[in-house]
């Protein structure tokens, strides 16, 4: 079956720690995102890729990097920078950003907590 | 600055009509999507209006007014299974998704 897989479903993170959160999409969609959801919020977008070897910062990049080696995957790591970490992260693929309605598939999310 | 507004909560009986409603104010604007997110879960798209009117997709149907920078979200006979939370989201230039904060709706028996 198509779709998104993020992993772990959980992850937990010490003081000064970076944590990478994987996300793979068998869609063969171009364009790819990640997004942070606190309690209670909407979602806010952290960094996207429109092509491999290409990604932009989005609202809330401080603190994070990713990387887009291959078409299919995009992960994102949680450096020590990223001071309040603790949400729901989820990533989107779509066909392509400039596509009309750019209809964005999502994944289950990644559940990261501080320790 | 970019900004859309929704209701933080909605309650419906089942079986009723309810609608979400959705003001924006973006730099930008090439069309409204919604999003259904059930607790703790993927959000799934439901619907995409780039001009005005209404688009109707089975129980679901969907509003636009760009002149008013206003959308609603219409859920007819509501259902047990429909409680979860809805997102709008405009579509800016470049083709990014700037999504509003959510509305809980609550479906009670």
């Amino acid at each position: 079956d198509g779709g998104i897989t993020q992993s772990p479903k959980y992850l937990f993170r010490k003081e000064g720690q970076n944590v990478t959160l994987s996300c793979e999409q068998n869609l063969n969609h171009d364009a790819m995102y990640w997004y942070r959801q606190d309690p209670g919020q909407g979602l806010r977008l952290i960094y996207y890729s429109q092509i491999v070897n290409d990604f932009q910062k989005g609202d809330i990049a401080e603190g994070y990097s990713v990387s887009r080696e291959k078409k299919e995957s995009f992960p994102l790591t949680v450096t020590s920078a990223q001071k309040n970490p603790t949400a729901f992260y989820l990533c989107a693929s779509s066909s392509g950003i400039g596509g009309a309605k750019n209809i964005q598939y999502f994944g289950a999310g990644t559940r990261l907590s501080v320790l | 600055g970019q900004s859309l507004e929704q209701p933080s909560e909605v309650t419906a009986v089942e079986g009723a009509i309810v609608q979400i409603n959705c003001t924006y104010q973006t730099s930008g604007f090439y069309g409204l999507s919604w999003y259904q997110q059930h607790d703790g879960g993927a959000p799934t798209f439901l619907s995409y209006n780039a001009l005005d009117g209404l688009e109707e997709t089975g129980r679901f149907s969907s509003f636009l007014s760009r002149s008013d920078s206003y959308g609603y979200l219409l859920l007819q006979e509501l259902q047990m299974k429909d409680s979860a939370s809805y997102f709008c989201a405009v579509r800016e230039q470049g083709g990014k998704l700037i999504f509003g904060q959510g509305t809980e709706l609550s479906v009670k028996p």
